[in-house]
Parts: structure tokens; sequence; C-alpha cells
């Protein structure tokens, strides 16, 4: 069975931190993808990245980095946490042109 | 990739199917459309895409008109587990690009 996992599925930072959100893939895909979702909006790009050591911005990558040291693992950084931060982050991964498998999501809260 | 266009809201009776409409009226040659769902407090589940033909897997089926403007996703039995927001979306397969969510139809299964 496929399966993606986020690190934590509630996490709650101050202003001004570093934020590590870690997403796993066990399916061996190439294309993993940083979400985050919000009430009205929908989902929203933030990073993807199609191999290992590459990324490529989204919609909107502002705020945000992202880091692929091996093909299982994608990670979002936040570098200085803002309130505005404060969302419902999606990981995702997919084989070249398939669908794409999410996780769970992680809600963080920043105050 | 094209947009499309879903009612915001539907319900359905427990056990009738559901009939969930999209419009998709620029939609290119190239482009799949694909259904993902959202249960409360998850990651969006595939479903099932079709380029032209209609399309059928064990979860749903996928009616597409032959001017492919508009589909209709087909859950046929619907259960209180299928209620979620389901989405709509047009896109290239090829490649690691990514999904573009809109708003969806929130579905409730009415016992």
């Amino acid at each position: 069975d496929v399966k993606v996992t986020q690190s934590s599925r509630y996490l709650v930072k101050r202003t001004g931190e570093k934020v590590f959100l870690e997403c796993v893939q066990d399916m061996d895909h190439e294309n993993m993808f940083w979400y985050r979702q919000d009430p009205g909006l929908g989902l929203r790009l933030i990073y993807f990245s199609y191999d290992v050591k590459m990324k490529e911005k989204g919609d909107i990558p502002e705020g945000y980095s992202v880091s692929r040291e091996k093909k299982e693992r994608f990670s979002l950084i936040l570098e200085s946490a803002s309130t505005n931060q404060t969302s419902m982050y999606l990981c995702a991964s997919s084989l070249s042109g398939d669908e794409q498998y999410f996780g769970p999501g992680t809600r963080l809260t920043v105050t | 990739d094209a947009k499309t266009t879903q009612p915001p809201s539907m319900d359905c009776a427990e056990g009738r199917a559901a009939n969930l409409p999209c419009n998709h009226s620029t939609i290119s040659g190239n482009e799949y459309v694909y259904w993902y769902r959202q249960i409360h407090s998850q990651g969006p589940q595939y479903i099932i895409h079709g380029l032209k033909n209609n399309e059928t897997n064990e979860m749903a089926s996928l009616i597409i008109t032959e001017d492919r403007k508009s589909s209709t996703l087909i859950l046929p039995h619907a259960t209180l587990r299928d209620t979620a927001v389901y989405y709509c979306i047009v896109r290239v397969q090829a490649g690691a690009n990514n999904l573009f969510f809109g708003t969806g139809t929130r579905l409730t299964v009415i016992p």
C-alpha cells in the first residue's frame, strides 16, 4: 500500500522561529510536492521537486524553502515563521505524469 | 491548465447514486480530467481520471461528454464515508506539474 507520511499532524510555533516540516514517501516516486491549504483558497503549490537535489518554485514560494537530499524525503522550511503562514500543509508524491498521493497533512499554527 | 467549475455543495441520500458535475469548457486536446476527494482532516485522495472515453474503477465512474467540455463523476451507491469535498481538475498528464485544486463540491451523504 502506498504511503506518504508527514512528521507532525499538529504543530504550534512562535513568530520568527525556524520551522521544518518533513515528508517521507515509500513508493520510490521521483516527484514530490508541498502545498498549503486555506479555507476558500483550495490547495496552492509552494514548491515541487522532480529529482534529488532538484526543486522548482510553485505558485507561492515566498517565505519558504525546500530540501531534497534523498529521493524519499522532501522537507519544507519556514526560515522565519509568520502568522500568515498558519495553514494546513500537505505533501504529495507521484510517478511522472501519474496521480499524486497525499500525506495526512500538518496543521501549523504560528502565534 | 484549463480551469473547472463545480457546484459548491450537493446532498445525496445514502445508497443512491451521487452524480457530481464539472464544467471545463476551455479544456485542450491533450488535457486529462482528474477527480480527487478530500475527507475532513485528511489529505486529498485520487479517485479516477480520463481523457475522452468513459472510465470506471472500483471507486467511481467518470463520464466525459463528446465535446469534452464537461464531465460527471458517479459514485454508484453513496455511503456516509463518501461525505467529502470532491475536486475536478484538468491537466496535462505528463510531467511533474502540479494539480490546480479549486474549491470543489462539498458532497454530504444523508442517512
